[in-house]
């Protein structure tokens, strides 16, 4: 079985500050994770992907994450937000192609 | 990149009536389709997994006679909610997954809102 935790529900940030958003799996086999952004009425766009090798991940949108196995966590940042990160962020486990999300954290970037 | 559509993108309709929603992979072959329901605020809950050619596998909980899924081509995907009614009103994502050895990754589409009123 597989499992996600997504810590916060909520994270509010300013403009130019450091986003953080923080993401604990459980997984029983070698994990696939993955953090996806969703703007309202919308569908899910991939930011970033662990499969294998290099433990920090870099997306689209200046975003990155750090593949921490003794930690079990997948922490997803970005240095400095823009206004436009302002979104629901979703981090997910699969394996065999089904995926596990987590309950979301919404980002607020404040001006 | 692989992308992946969903139609329509929003449907009303009459409590009783059946809506279909198409997931379609419009760049590569999916032999493995999912269906998610998110209601307002909440995560995406995977409602089945869809195989071209063969039956769907539904969640624990999920009305197989009430959310029909079709997987007719390595292409297209259906979802037909059977006599909606109001506690069925939510969005619905469909993935498809990408050929194996691309590290599991699905596809989104735009998701379908449906109300039933």
């Amino acid at each position: 079985a597989q499992s996600v935790t997504q810590l916060g529900s909520h994270v509010s940030v300013s403009e130019g500050a450091l986003v953080l958003l923080r993401c604990n799996y459980s997984s029983s086999v070698p994990p696939y994770l993955f953090w996806y952004v969703q703007y309202p009425n919308q569908g899910l766009q991939l930011l970033l992907k662990y499969t294998t090798g290099a433990t920090l991940v870099k997306g689209i949108n200046g975003f990155e994450a750090e593949f921490k196995k003794s930690e079990t966590s997948f922490h997803l940042t970005k240095p400095s937000a823009h206004m436009s990160d302002a979104a629901e962020y979703f981090c997910a486990v699969s394996d065999a192609g089904k995926s596990t999300f987590g309950d979301g954290t919404t980002l607020t970037v404040k001006p | 990149g692989a992308v992946v559509s969903q139609h329509p993108s929003r449907v009303i309709c009459k409590s009783g009536t059946s809506v279909k929603i198409e997931c379609r992979s419009l760049d590569f072959q999916a032999t493995t389709m999912f269906w998610y329901r998110q209601f307002p605020k909440q995560s995406l809950m995977l409602m089945a997994t869809s195989n071209e050619g063969s039956k769907a596998t539904y969640e624990q909980g999920v009305e197989k006679d009430k959310f029909l899924i079709n997987h007719a081509s390595l292409t297209l995907s259906t979802l037909t909610v059977t006599s909606a009614h109001p506690e069925d009103s939510s969005f619905y994502i469909c993935s498809a997954r990408v050929p194996s050895g691309m590290g599991n990754e699905q596809f989104f589409g735009p998701g379908t809102r449906l109300t039933v009123l």
